[in-house]
């Protein structure tokens, strides 16, 4: 039930294509739903992250959409770039804990110029 | 610098050696966490502190584990008796508060890289 579920493991997108990833969860007292960048060697940093009262959240070129009921949310970047290269982690946590964070898998994305 | 700092980077070590691995975390932020990333996974959470007390170590997988914040602001974790499968990357991370009204945005270090041969 504290489980995570993301996919895909990774994902190859060509620059200016646009890279969707999944996440599931299981547990309905979670209630902050951030999507982590990291870059080898680097540690995760906040990209953008959304609370269940909002279906959608836009920040340039980065929406996270959210669908309560299916218990799913995704991250939708647009115009992909080759800089966006990284690994994405979805995350949850539960009400007022809002930093002890489950993570997802990771998904490994790739653009090719 | 302005961002949490971890040390060491890298630390190779034998199995049923002791390790210390420090964070110091953004100034002012009251919320210290750990967490343990594996190869290929995501992080797992260890345990938080708010201020010098742990709020939640739920995470630390036994009693090898031991994590102190002596004055609220550096913390120490502590890995006792290691082990083959203790090794990953020790992530440390810090946010300006907790309870209630925790934006939950956590500031992460860049690790540190334990490896036990």
């Amino acid at each position: 039930q504290q489980q995570v579920k993301q996919s895909p493991q990774s994902l190859i997108v060509q620059k200016g294509g646009i890279s969707i990833i999944n996440c599931a969860y299981e547990n309905t007292a979670f209630d902050y739903f951030p999507w982590y960048q990291q870059f080898p060697g680097k540690g995760p940093a906040l990209l953008i992250a959304i609370r269940p009262d909002v279906s959608e959240k836009k920040e340039g070129r980065f929406t996270i959409s959210f669908n309560k009921s299916a218990k799913q949310f995704s991250l939708h970047i647009m115009d992909s770039q080759p800089g966006d290269s990284a690994t994405y982690f979805c995350a949850a946590s539960p009400y007022n804990q809002g930093g002890k964070l489950i993570f997802g898998q990771g998904t490994e994305l790739s653009v090719k110029p | 610098g302005a961002g949490v700092s971890q040390t060491p980077s890298n630390k190779v070590t034998e199995k049923g050696k002791y390790v210390e691995l420090r964070c110091d975390p953004i100034s002012g932020h009251t919320a210290l966490y750990w967490y343990r990333q594996s190869l290929g996974q995501g992080p797992e959470f260890l345990i938080y502190f708010q201020g010098t007390g742990a709020a939640d170590d739920s995470g630390l997988p036994n009693d090898r584990f031991f994590a102190v914040r002596p004055e609220g602001s550096v913390s120490t974790l502590k890995i006792q008796r290691t082990e083959r499968g203790d090794s990953a990357v020790y992530l440390c991370a810090s946010s300006l508060f907790s309870g209630g009204g925790n934006t939950g945005e956590l500031f992460f270090g860049e690790g540190s890289r334990l490896t036990v041969l």
